[in-house]
């Protein structure tokens, strides 16, 4: 079965402690990214990645590291949290082709809370 | 920035209904206008997309309506259920493959 899969599903942590998203995926796609979702400003990409050793900043990049070291591997890196970092993150992934199955699928997502 | 403006926010329907949620761009480099269906705890689906050499596209009780001059693109629910009660989100996708999205909106069918 094609999936993005992320975890954890929930975390709660403390100001300061690092950690760390993980998201999997397994449909060979090359483009993949990080969003969060707040109420009022939908998704909102963090970073993305073209390829293996390929990232860029999305629109909201402060605060977060990313890497890409496997095709199927995009961690979310967040080294010293915050509670402004409270929300509920997407990994998302899709290939970089220009037919017709083209389209981003989504992880079940991760809601942080930062405390 | 925001790139892609999508309304309304909310939409209270009644069963059988059409619901329409609109959504216009700036970038007209953007070829391709999906639209996501987002069930509560779970992660946003793709669920119809039109390329911008289209005017519409209908699956189902689902059908895109794209403007290309206006730079708008819509979506409507035809005889709309209970089920369909989720968030809506419009997308566009740039040449680079990264998807701008639009604010969401809920939308609730009463039954």
């Amino acid at each position: 079965e094609a999936q993005v899969t992320q975890n954890p599903r929930y975390l709660i942590t403390v100001t300061g402690k690092k950690l760390t998203v993980t998201c999997s995926q397994n449909m060979n796609h090359e483009y993949m990214s990080w969003y969060r979702q707040d109420p009022g400003l939908g998704l909102r990409q963090i970073y993305y990645s073209m390829n293996v050793e390929v990232t860029d900043k999305g629109d909201v990049p402060e605060g977060y590291k990313v890497s890409r070291k496997e095709k199927r591997n995009f961690p979310l890196i967040l080294e010293s949290p915050s509670p402004n970092q409270t929300s509920l993150y997407f990994c998302a992934s899709s290939p970089r082709a220009r037919g017709r199955r083209t389209e981003a699928f989504f992880g079940q997502g991760t809601r942080l809370t930062v405390v | 920035q925001q790139q892609v403006k999508q309304s309304p926010q909310s939409l209270i329907v009644q069963k059988g209904g059409i619901s329409i949620i609109n959504c216009a761009y700036e970038n007209t480099a953007f070829d391709y206008f999906p639209w996501y269906q987002q069930f509560p705890g779970k992660g946003p689906a793709l669920l119809i997309a039109i390329r911008p050499d289209v005017s519409e596209k209908k699956e189902g009780r689902f059908t895109i309506s794209f403007n290309k001059s206006a730079k708008q693109f819509s979506l409507h629910i035809m005889d709309s259920q209970p089920g369909d009660s989720a968030t809506y989100f419009c997308a566009a996708r740039e040449r680079t493959y990264k998807y701008i999205f639009g604010t969401g909106t809920r939308l609730k069918v009463l039954a």
